[in-house]
């Protein structure tokens, strides 16, 4: 089946400094995908949907200056948080429509900034 | 607005006691009703996709119903290996492709 991955699954770091994370959909070309966050015991809150070759799309409410979201290749998306802050600690997961229609996810991101 | 809202919000069972999760939605027009598995610390796992009122998919010891206003996960006599938060989520007709997710079901199945 269809199978995306993401990268890191776990990062800590420094407030005020930049993370990335990246997501690859390794055996399907992608041309949408897809970022959530997660809080504890919550559900997936869509932060913004990532189009190949285009600017993304940004849900309400969601600061596209801090969270940066790059879609070069039909393969790989990438989000980066600038300039983190502890509020910004979260689990990041990524998404993308497979060639079964359906939607398959990556394994998350545990984000912790200290 | 499309909605989504999954009942119960916690569930625990012991083992072989079979059971149903609900998931009511209202959209505009239904494309796609999904569920999805997800375990601590991990991404959502794919379940099953319903189109269309009166589809029944089933895999292993689970069944997805839908009906023009909720689907049901029925869970037949579960094992403790079935313990996990199940999504549901709508896509709807019109608009682009995102996914509208209810705040799930955390099952746990009792040894």
């Amino acid at each position: 089946g269809a199978v995306v991955s993401q990268h890191p699954s776990r990062v800590i770091c420094k407030s005020g400094t930049s993370v990335k994370i990246e997501c690859r959909s390794l055996d399907f070309q992608a041309t949408t995908m897809f970022w959530y966050r997660q809080f504890p015991k919550q559900s997936l809150m869509l932060m913004a949907t990532s189009n190949e070759g285009s600017k993304a799309t940004y849900e309400q409410g969601v600061e596209k200056d801090k969270f940066l979201i790059n879609h070069a290749s039909l393969t790989l998306s990438t989000l980066t948080v600038t300039s983190a802050h502890p509020e910004d600690s979260s689990f990041y997961i990524c998404s993308a429509r497979d060639p079964d229609k359906s939607y398959t996810f990556g394994s998350g991101t545990r984000l912790t900034v200290v | 607005e499309d909605q989504v809202t999954q009942s119960p919000e916690a569930l625990r069972l012991q083992e072989g006691e079979s059971s149903s999760l609900n998931c009511s939605y209202t959209v505009s027009g239904l494309r796609g009703l999904f569920w999805y598995r997800q375990d601590p610390g991990k991404g959502p796992e794919f379940l099953f996709t319903l189109y269309s009122a009166g589809e029944e998919k089933e895999k292993e010891r689970l069944k997805a119903t839908l009906t023009k206003k909720e689907s049901f996960l029925h869970i037949t006599a579960p094992k403790p290996e079935d313990s996990a938060t199940y999504l549901c989520a709508v896509r709807p007709n019109f608009g682009n492709e995102k996914l509208t997710f209810g705040t799930g079901t955390r099952l746990t199945i009792i040894p």
